[in-house]
């Protein structure tokens, strides 16, 4: 059990357009999500708090504007790059909470070209 | 912000030797949980203990918290060459909102040779 999807495992795009990542939790309901940023050989850094029915929690110097975070169900959380550049290149991961635990998606890794 | 620091960064050791790795953390905690996340993958859940516990066992693991230094241990007995992977730790920061994000360490990591 607790198993958190993501899609796509891997995207690339051109500069300037806008990607979507989808993270759902396929076996229990997750009013609360997480979204990471990993950089190669370097830790996670947590993005974002991903509320279902209401607004997300950006940690301080994430552009929200930029990092267009929806939670519409229990079950799943979008997040989408608009306008992407090179520097958002990175290995976007989210998590969903349930019992105390965080479980992870696989990842989504993103090239902007 | 991150706020734990791992050590030793890397660690190289031979199969069936026993690795340790260490976490200290910053500020007063809910829990504390260790993952592990294989190069390129998502990460995978390994253990989780409470503040209010000292030790605690699963499988080839042991992980320590002491709350009064802030820091926690992983111990992987009996080395294999499938553990090559890197390992973090992260907290469960106490808010006033309750338990929720994670904060993560720089993470471990680690190369079993065969």
């Amino acid at each position: 059990g607790a198993v958190v999807s993501q899609h796509p495992s891997r995207v690339i795009c051109k500069s300037g357009t806008s990607v979507k990542i989808e993270c759902r939790s396929l076996d229990f309901q997750a009013t609360t999500m997480f979204w990471y940023r990993q950089f190669p050989k370097q830790s996670l850094m947590l993005m974002a708090t991903s509320n279902e029915g209401s607004k997300a929690t950006y940690e301080q110097g994430v552009e929200k504007d930029k990092f267009l975070i929806n939670h519409a169900s229990l079950t799943l959380s979008t997040l989408t790059v608009t306008s992407a550049h090179p520097e958002d290149s990175s290995f976007y991961i989210c998590s969903a909470e349930h019992q105390e635990t965080q479980y992870f998606g696989p990842g989504t890794r993103l090239l902007v070209l | 912000s991150q706020q734990g620091e791992e050590d030793p960064q890397a660690l190289s050791i031979q199969e069936g030797e026993n690795a340790t790795m260490n976490c200290s953390y910053k500020t007063s905690i809910n829990n504390l949980q260790w993952y592990r996340q294989n190069s390129g993958r998502g990460l995978v859940h390994l253990i989780l203990i409470r503040s209010n516990e000292r030790e605690k066992h699963s499988g080839r693991l042991r992980v320590t918290l002491d709350t009064s230094k802030k820091s926690s241990s992983l111990l992987i007995t009996a080395s294999r060459a499938a553990d090559t992977a890197s390992y973090f730790c992260a907290t469960d920061a106490k808010t006033a909102k309750g338990t929720g994000k994670l904060i993560f360490g720089q993470g471990t990591t680690l190369q079993v040779k065969p």
